[in-house]
């Protein structure tokens, strides 16, 4: 199984909402990722996963809290997001966060977030 | 400095080769990658080259390193309707992937 799979595949939020996204891998991965991507640009790192621990975090602001359960799992807690928050959420997985094994990263198909 | 440079858009008929281009300057990357996002997709590694190679050929994909100029290329050969997507190359300087702006590729039939 080489597959990273997101839920839901849409939501749309009011800006007092709480909602969370979810992430699944089962390749035995040690590092998982949360990305945000705007329309025609590139995905940026919001935050890293590695053995379970947050080891990075790209100065995302506290509206979005991420929270790893187990070595599989990855969820994206959100609360009083912005309109400007709307993009498409990617998650993805590798065997480490070191050498090569950091650049070759599984994608999910992500989950369109619009806050209304 | 962490910056990964491409041209947006590269229209090719079916058929041709295709070759994008993307310019790094962090020589202290070890390894360079080939991301592709269908519309509607997550990102898909092609393919990825490790610093001290010149070239690797990975079917219709070729990939050309210089390393001097830092400058890697992806060639397309036979470019199908089906290789229509975002082409997004990378580099691991501190462990995280750093995009480029990623090249469209738009394939006429």
């Amino acid at each position: 199984d080489t597959e990273v799979t997101q839920t839901p595949k849409h939501l749309v939020m009011g800006m007092t909402n709480k909602k969370s996204l979810k992430c699944e891998q089962h390749m035995g991965h040690r590092a998982m990722y949360w990305y945000k991507q705007k329309a025609k640009k590139p995905p940026e790192l919001m935050f890293v996963y590695s053995y379970e621990k947050l080891s990075i975090n790209e100065s995302v602001p506290s509206r979005f809290s991420p929270e790893c359960p187990n070595s599989s799992l990855l969820n994206l807690h959100l609360h009083a997001l912005q309109p400007e928050d709307s993009a498409l959420y990617l998650c993805a997985s590798s065997q480490v966060t070191e050498g090569q094994g950091a650049g070759e990263q599984f994608f999910g198909p992500g989950t369109r977030l619009t806050v209304l | 400095g962490e910056d990964v440079e491409q041209s947006l858009f590269l229209s090719v008929r079916e058929g041709d080769s295709s070759v994008i281009n993307c310019t790094y300057t962090d020589s202290s990357s070890t390894y360079l990658y080939w991301y592709k996002q269908e519309p509607g997709a997550g990102l898909q590694l092609l393919t990825y080259i490790f610093s001290n190679m010149d070239m690797k050929q990975d079917q219709r994909l070729t990939v050309l390193l210089n390393k001097k100029d830092k400058h890697l290329s992806l060639r397309i050969a036979d470019t199908q309707t089906g290789d229509s997507a975002i082409y997004f190359c990378a580099e691991t300087p501190s462990g995280k992937l750093i995009f480029g702006q990623g090249t469209t590729l738009q394939v006429k039939p």
